[in-house]
């Protein structure tokens, strides 16, 4: 267990249609991280939010946004979800603005139909 | 961050070691050999790292060769839960800032079988 919780963990949803994964990072952990893992791409990072700030941005989609709230726990927004959309999200976090180790969380697999 | 290169799959016997490799020739001086698993769909796993010298943990050894171009992940004694894809990941490490992210190559699967 990594301490990194992550919810759902499993979501079905139309084309079209906008959903929130939430993340909760390890206690004491001011970053987080998000990545998206699809057959067809890998494991891709998508962004970074350090104490409530973005930080970095990776190949994230217009449609999709991320914001973490003061209790440093981390939200991300997918909107006008597409079936290409369908694939495992995962948050992960450390303790650093960089840090060296990011934990992983189990991450929700989204299914779009 | 420098690329890196695997074999897209190794098998194992149980109880050896898997010794498995990574090459990153165009390493720079400041970047970090990282390894992280993934047990089949299971958020990543950090295993270990290290910048120059040999590191030992309670998971793994990490062996960088002197020239820094390539490195060797050692199981010392494979088990069927270590049956995982394997990432070898170089990095530079921010400590402040951001852009610290991972970039995931394909890995390499590795099958630890009776």
């Amino acid at each position: 267990d990594s301490g990194v919780t992550q919810t759902p963990k499993h979501l079905i949803t139309a084309t079209g249609q906008r959903v929130t994964l939430r993340c909760s990072p390890r206690s004491g952990d001011l970053s987080v991280y998000w990545y998206q893992q699809s057959l067809d791409q890998g494991l891709q990072f998508l962004i970074q939010y350090y104490n409530g700030e973005e930080r970095a941005k990776g190949n994230i989609l217009e449609r999709f946004s991320a914001q973490q709230f003061p209790d440093l726990h981390s939200e991300l927004n997918l909107s006008s979800l597409e079936l290409g959309d369908s694939a495992l999200y995962f948050c992960a976090s450390s303790n650093q603005a960089g840090g060296y180790e990011q934990y992983f969380g189990p991450g929700t697999r989204l299914t779009v139909t | 961050d420098a690329k890196t290169t695997q074999p897209p799959s190794m098998d194992c016997a149980e109880g050896r070691a898997a010794n498995l490799p990574c090459n990153h020739s165009t390493i720079s001086g400041n970047e970090y050999v990282y390894w992280y698993r993934q047990i089949h769909s299971q958020g990543p796993q950090y295993i270990i790292h290290g910048l120059k010298n040999n590191e030992t943990n309670e998971m793994a050894s990490l062996i960088i060769t002197e020239d820094r171009k390539s490195s060797t992940l050692i199981l010392p004694h494979a088990t069927l839960r270590d049956t995982a894809v394997y990432y070898c990941i170089v990095r530079v490490v921010r400590l402040t800032g951001g852009g610290n992210k991972l970039t995931f190559g394909t890995g390499t699967q590795l099958k630890v079988e009776l």
